[in-house]
């Protein structure tokens, strides 16, 4: 069975950092090109960046109110995905996603994780 | 960027009957080397993360009851839900993922009438 569990939010301070992971199982980790997805509370779904296997080139794409303070990277050794956010803003408070697609059976979401930016 | 726009906003459909929902996106979203478009739709719950629908614009994920469909092709797609039932209350998103950044349409919200 495929398995997306986020974990490492929490609650931040304006300017601050934060490391997300996303451990993944049921499939083959190192094949699958992996996204995250965030959405803010009351709000909708924003896509925030893509990281492709490493045999695909393993490079990353960004949306554009994130990058440059965004940054995905993955351990395949691992099975595991990592957000790691800088300077950190009021408006990235939201739950974050991990998600994959297969050809098979489309898109796979975890559960999130809650990320809170206040003073 | 591919932009994806949904209609309408929200609606209100009487228990049992049908509700539709359009999506369409700014550029094509079928893919010609294997024939699919990189369509999905998600059903979102207060407080529940998305739910997958549907995927490939018209395949019905797995335990998705046969009410929910998708069709369209290129750029135009519509989720149908037919015999609306209770349960059924909640956002409905479509989502592009043919090409970076893979966007959301804005949502609509299913209510009964």
């Amino acid at each position: 069975e495929v398995q997306l569990v986020e974990s490492g939010g929490g609650l931040v301070k304006p300017g601050g950092s934060l490391r997300l992971s996303c451990a993944a199982s049921g499939f083959s980790f190192n094949n699958a090109w992996m996204s995250w997805v965030r959405q803010a509370p009351g709000k909708g779904l924003e896509w925030v960046g893509r990281i492709k296997s490493k045999t695909d080139g393993g490079t990353t794409d960004y949306a554009a109110p994130v990058k440059g303070r965004f940054t995905i990277s993955r351990d395949d050794s691992k099975n595991t995905l990592y957000l790691q956010v800088n300077s950190m803003k009021t408006e990235d408070t939201a739950v974050y996603y991990c998600i994959t697609v297969f050809e098979t059976s489309g898109p796979h979401w975890g559960q999130g994780t809650l990320v809170t930016v206040s003073s | 960027d591919i932009v994806m726009t949904q209609s309408p906003d929200s609606l209100a459909v009487s228990l049992g009957e049908r509700a539709t929902i359009n999506c369409k996106s700014s550029q094509t979203v079928l893919y010609s080397s294997n024939n699919k478009n990189y369509l999905a739709w998600y059903q979102q719950k207060p407080g529940q993360p998305p739910k997958l629908l549907i995927y490939w614009a018209s395949t019905r994920a797995s335990g998705v009851p046969d009410r929910f469909s998708g069709s369209g092709s290129g750029t135009d797609f519509t989720l149908t839900i037919n015999s609306l039932q209770a349960e059924d209350v909640a956002v409905y998103y479509c989502q592009q993922y043919y090409s970076a950044p893979f966007t959301f349409g804005p949502g609509t919200k299913v209510n009964i009438k």
